[in-house]
């Protein structure tokens, strides 16, 4: 079965610093991969998916992940954070079969400082 | 297009209680699903449609039903509310071209119905 693990609840920043969120996941195959960003009291917007092919994708807002297939890794990153980045993430898979049905992590909160 | 809308916005309900939270989307995709976020869970797929009359269930199915009469049209019931369904819930939908490749990918959420059962 499909599961996400995102270790990271909470993590904060200082505006400017690099980011990044970390993702794993566990699935018998390579799955398609998505990254969510939610602000508060708002719904999702997907920052960026993988489904095959380069393994270093670029998303919206200046975001990008790598996927590493040896580390069934995920993790998103940014080079340098802005104070409206503060929101939670999450980090979702779906089956190559059935991209519809999405299994998310728990999702992290990040914090940005001044 | 108005994309993902979900009525209401906000709900309260007595248990035992049952009501109908609406979702449409007017882009014609086939795929509709529901989700329920909790905090400290992320979101949890309760039921999703692949197209109009096809319906199935997700990983948390119990206590809610779904129909899908139409493309543009996915409503969620609970028959009869428990506190254990207090939560936010969210509504998507997907238009996915396999063959077409990643850019034919596209999803959307709605902005949420956030339920409180007592």
């Amino acid at each position: 079965a499909q599961s996400v693990t995102q270790p990271d609840i909470h993590i904060t920043v200082s505006e400017g610093a690099s980011l990044e969120l970390r993702c794993n996941y566990s699935y018998g195959a390579t799955p398609y991969l998505f990254w969510y960003v939610q602000s508060p009291g708002q719904g999702l917007q997907l920052l960026l998916k993988y489904f095959s092919g380069d393994t270093l994708v670029q998303g919206i807002k200046g975001f990008e992940a790598e996927f590493k297939r040896s580390q069934s890794s995920f993790n998103l990153r940014k080079p340098s954070v802005h104070w409206s980045d503060a929101a939670e993430y999450f980090c979702a898979v779906g089956a190559p079969t059935g991209a519809n049905n999405l299994f998310f992590g728990t999702g992290t909160r990040l914090t940005v400082i001044p | 297009n108005a994309g993902v809308t979900q009525t209401p916005k906000f709900q309260v309900l007595k248990t035992g209680q049952s009501m109908t939270l609406q979702c449409a989307q007017d882009m014609n995709h086939e795929y509709m699903s529901w989700y329920r976020q909790d905090p400290g869970m992320g979101l949890r797929l309760i039921h999703y449609s692949v197209g109009a009359g096809i319906t199935d269930q997700g990983e948390v199915p119990n206590g809610y039903n779904v129909s899908r009469s139409t493309t543009e049209d996915f409503p969620l019931r609970l028959l009869s509310a428990a506190p254990s369904q207090t939560s936010v819930y969210f509504c998507a939908s997907i238009s996915f071209a396999p063959r077409a490749g990643i850019n034919s990918y596209e999803q959307y959420f709605g902005p949420g119905t956030r339920l409180t059962v007592t």
